[in-house]
């Protein structure tokens, strides 16, 4: 049973234009949650993050956005580069030290 | 340079051989974790670690095992490898439980 759920495999985006990513979760006990970003024949880095307590975080180009009643939160990139092509995992804590990863989203930046 | 590294990146193994994992950490991370991934899929803990001496299991039922000896280095050992065991194999530490830092992970097959 997925507790995080990322329902788009893949996603392409023109460069310069916005990249939304999407995450639903099940658990209404997270009380924070993740996005790591990950290349090829690399290991995944972290890249924002938010608490429950909020409902926005931004960092430069990156703004994660959460809905604590639609238990969804996105993942904005304005605008989107090439070097964003990648697959972006939604991850989220329920504070025990673990984090529960969803399946992934491969963007693609098209030139 | 803070790093963390994980040895062999690939590996071709055939049944019932003895394998062990290597995973180090240059930062003085307390927290480890050992993350199992197939292709398109979410990652799943298999294993973590408080510190020397700690090791749980994760969410992830695994037949292999690991052991924390050192507060940088995190091995996980097979001690008899199947096909079911192929996969991808990733190495994290951690400051804190949302910022994990990921190795470049094992690729294992297991013929």
């Amino acid at each position: 049973d997925q507790q995080v759920k990322q329902n788009s495999p893949s996603l392409s985006v023109q460069e310069g234009r916005i990249s939304i990513l999407n995450c639903d979760y099940t658990n209404s006990m997270f009380d924070y949650f993740l996005w790591y970003k990950k290349y090829p024949a690399e290991g995944p880095t972290f890249l924002i993050s938010i608490s429950s307590i909020k409902d926005k975080n931004e960092d430069g180009r990156f703004t994660v956005f959460l809905n604590k009643s639609a238990k969804h939160l996105s993942l904005h990139i304005v605008p989107s580069q090439p070097g964003d092509s990648a697959v972006y995992f939604c991850a989220a804590s329920g504070g025990d030290d673990k984090i529960i990863f969803g399946k992934g989203t491969r963007l693609h930046i098209l030139p | 340079e803070a790093d963390i590294y994980q040895t062999p990146r690939y590996l071709v193994i055939g049944t019932g051989k003895k394998i062990t994992l290597e995973c180090s950490q240059t930062m003085g991370h307390d927290k480890m974790y050992w993350y199992q991934q197939d292709p398109g899929m979410e990652l799943h803990l298999i294993h973590y670690s408080y510190g020397v001496n700690s090791t749980e299991k994760g969410d992830l039922s695994s037949e292999s095992t690991v052991s924390r000896i050192r507060t940088e280095h995190f091995p996980l050992t097979l001690e008899s490898a199947r096909p079911s065991h192929t996969s991808q194999y990733l190495c994290a530490s951690s400051l804190n439980p949302y910022e994990q830092f990921f190795g470049p992970g094992t690729r294992l097959t297991v013929l």
